[in-house]
């Protein structure tokens, strides 16, 4: 079965750092693109940042360029997003989600989600 | 970058009817790179369609999707009670890889 499970979300403070984690397990993690997506409370979906499968092809939302660093060990089956400079506005529940076509692809499937929140 | 803007924000609808929804992009996209997800309360979104009009694995065949150039639809052909939910349309044909803002499908 094909599994994505985030970790590292908590509390945190403006300004603060985090990484998040996504491991991945019931599927040849280092053949598939991988995606941050993230949902503010009760709002929707927002697309965060991409990684190819060899890491040379990485993207950003232009709301976490420069403080967000995404980056992926396919030895560990692992998946990562660094989180610097935290704002109030990254509260947030952070997805993993696995692109099964490569750069533009379909988002299939998701992880349940790690919750950040930014308060003082 | 391609703004998506779905109608309408809510839709109240009883089992047993069809629901359509739509997903207007700002620009003509590829229908090759254009899917739609179902999130209930509490869950990750769920894949339902890809390329406009493909079935996600273990998805029922009364959820269809359609459209070209800028004009998009997701139908449900009889609702179920499952099917309460909120849906997104999803352009993945360029960075940055945009969501449309929701449609919330109610009981009615």
């Amino acid at each position: 079965e094909v599994q994505l499970v985030e970790s590292g979300g908590g509390l945190v403070q403006p300004g603060g750092s985090l990484r998040l984690s996504c491991a991945a397990s019931g599927f040849t993690f280092s053949s598939y693109s991988m995606n941050w997506v993230r949902q503010a409370p009760g709002k929707g979906l927002e697309w965060v940042s991409h990684i190819s499968s060899s890491s040379k092809t990485i993207y950003y939302a232009d709301s976490v360029k420069g403080r967000f660093t995404i980056s992926r060990d396919n030895a560990k089956n692992s998946l990562y997003l660094q989180i610097n400079s935290l704002r109030a506005e990254d509260t947030a529940v952070y997805y993993c989600a696995r692109a099964p076509s490569g750069t533009y692809s379909r988002f299939d499937p998701w992880g349940q989600g790690t919750l950040v929140t930014v308060s003082s | 970058e391609i703004v998506l803007t779905q109608s309408p924000g809510t839709l109240s609808l009883s089992p047993g009817e069809r629901a359509t929804l739509s997903c207007r992009a700002s620009q003509s996209v590829s229908s090759s790179y254009l899917a739609w997800y179902q999130q209930t309360p509490g869950q990750a979104p769920r894949l339902l369609i890809y390329g406009t009009s493909s079935r996600a694995s273990g998805i029922p065949d009364r959820f269809s999707g359609s459209g070209s150039g800028t004009d998009f639809t997701l139908t449900i052909s009889r609702l179920e009670p499952e099917d309460f939910a909120v849906y997104y349309c999803q352009h993945y044909g360029n960075s940055p890889y945009s969501f449309g803002q929701g449609t919330k499908l109610e009981i009615k």
